[in-house]
């Protein structure tokens, strides 16, 4: 059973469209982080929510942290190439190691 | 500052071998996590070194795999009598403090393993 669930696993769209994808437990986390992974490289720390309904912003890139702490979303506003990679959800659980979600591998379509 | 660094980026062994990825974390970092990433599977945590010491060791598998984080050099993984099911990326991370779910860990680039 994965402690973190992202859909949706694949997501090709045209350039210029928004996407939602998203990051989902049963557990309740004190914070989540968001990662992106680009082909041959390692995941590059995106952001860190913490407050229950916090919503943060990094240029056209949207997260937001669940209500409950159990649940996050990432929203894309017209996607560009350079957006695609693999977007990894992750939570600190147990003692100081990094869970990571199944990832949503995404594809902008020039 | 130079990011965390992993050599080789690319690893070939043959089945029996033993593969030895190295990982120098970011300077002034005394922690050090390595995760391992199948083919089209997440990021899965191995093991969580400080200096010298082995702090958890729950994600590695029981047999022919091993981590030290001596006193001076990197850190070391090191696979003995590698098997195809070994391959996958090796990525090593490291942070300043004990994780904390505030606090971040740097990723390095990863070492890719193929087992032939």
């Amino acid at each position: 059973t994965q402690l973190l669930e992202q859909s949706p696993q694949f997501l090709s769209i045209q350039e210029g469209e928004n996407l939602t994808v998203y990051c989902n437990s049963s557990s309740v986390f004190s914070s989540l982080q968001w990662y992106r992974q680009e082909p041959g490289e390692g995941p590059v720390l995106l952001v860190t929510v913490v407050t229950g309904g916090e919503v943060k912003k990094l240029k056209r890139l949207t997260f937001q942290f669940g209500d409950a702490r159990k649940d996050s979303s990432l929203h894309i506003t017209a996607a560009q190439p350079g957006d695609t990679g693999l977007y990894l959800c992750a939570v600190i659980f147990g003692n100081e190691k990094l869970t990571f979600g199944t990832g949503t591998r995404l594809t902008i379509i020039p | 500052n130079a990011g965390v660094m992993q050599n080789p980026r690319h690893l070939v062994r043959r089945r029996g071998q033993e593969a030895r990825l190295r990982c120098s974390p970011m300077k002034g970092h005394s922690h050090v996590y390595w995760y391992r990433q199948l083919p089209e599977e997440g990021l899965k945590f191995m093991v969580y070194l400080q200096k010298e010491n082995i702090i958890d060791e729950s994600g590695m598998p029981k047999e022919r795999f091993s981590a030290e984080f001596p006193k001076e050099g990197p850190s070391i993984l090191r696979i003995q009598q590698v098997v195809r099911g070994d391959s996958a990326a090796y990525f090593c991370a490291s942070s300043p403090l004990p994780a904390s779910p505030v606090d971040t860990q740097y990723f390095g680039p990863g070492t890719r393993l193929t087992v032939l």
